[in-house]
């Protein structure tokens, strides 16, 4: 089956606590990014990666890395979380980018307090 | 101003309903534009694309584009409950090069039996 899989689904922590949000992907497909759903905000990008080794921020980058070291794997970064950054956060893949169909994870919802 | 603009609602309709859904836009330069459903707690999935202007019809879903207008519509007839989610629109410049999706903040549809 195609699909996108994040984990963890829900994720409590603390402030300045590292924390990686893994994202995996089985369609080969180059691009990657990861998006924050805010409420009144909508989805907002963090980061993009237009193929292996290649990556560039988004609209909403600070407080957040990303790697892509295989096509599939693309996991978000969060080196010292802040309260700010409580959100629904979505990995999403296409086949390149600008495609109209992205495939979205099932989300993670981050509480740092 | 927000490249794109959604109604947040929430849009309450008796089951069997016609439902409007619309987004305004800015940028010129939009050419492919989709709807996306997202159900609570789980990813937006893509429901419809269109290019450039006019109409596109799946089942009951309708999709218009009014490049002149700026303007973008999801019609659903005989709504049901289980069309009970949020509708994202968004959109994308074109499927050369990079051209990354831009989203509305999504509507949030109830449909009651």
């Amino acid at each position: 089956e195609a699909q996108v899989t994040q984990n963890p689904r829900y994720l409590i922590t603390v402030t300045g606590k590292k924390l990686t949000v893994t994202c995996s992907q089985n369609m080969n497909h180059e691009y990657m990014s990861w998006y924050r759903q805010d409420p009144g905000l909508g989805l907002r990008q963090i980061y993009y990666s237009m193929n292996v080794e290649v990556t560039d921020k988004g609209d909403v980058p600070e407080g957040y890395k990303v790697s892509r070291k295989e096509k599939r794997n693309f996991p978000l970064i969060l080196e010292s979380p802040s309260p700010n950054q409580t959100s629904l956060y979505f990995c999403a893949s296409s086949l390149w980018t600008g495609d109209t169909e992205a495939f979205f994870g099932q989300g993670t919802r981050l509480t740092v307090v | 101003q927000k490249e794109v603009e959604q109604d947040p609602g929430p849009l309450s309709v008796p089951e069997g309903a016609i439902v409007s859904l619309n987004c305004t836009y800015s940028n010129s330069a939009f050419q492919y534009f989709m709807w996306y459903r997202q159900y609570s707690r789980k990813g937006p999935e893509l429901l419809m694309y269109t290019y450039s202007s006019g109409n596109k019809e799946d089942g009951r879903f309708t999709a218009q584009v009014d490049k002149s207008s700026k303007y973008i519509s999801l019609f659903i007839r005989d709504s049901q409950p289980s069309d009970s989610a949020t509708y994202l629109c968004a959109m994308s410049a074109g499927n050369t090069g990079f051209q990354k999706l831009v989203f509305g903040t999504g509507t949030r549809l109830l449909v009651s039996p």
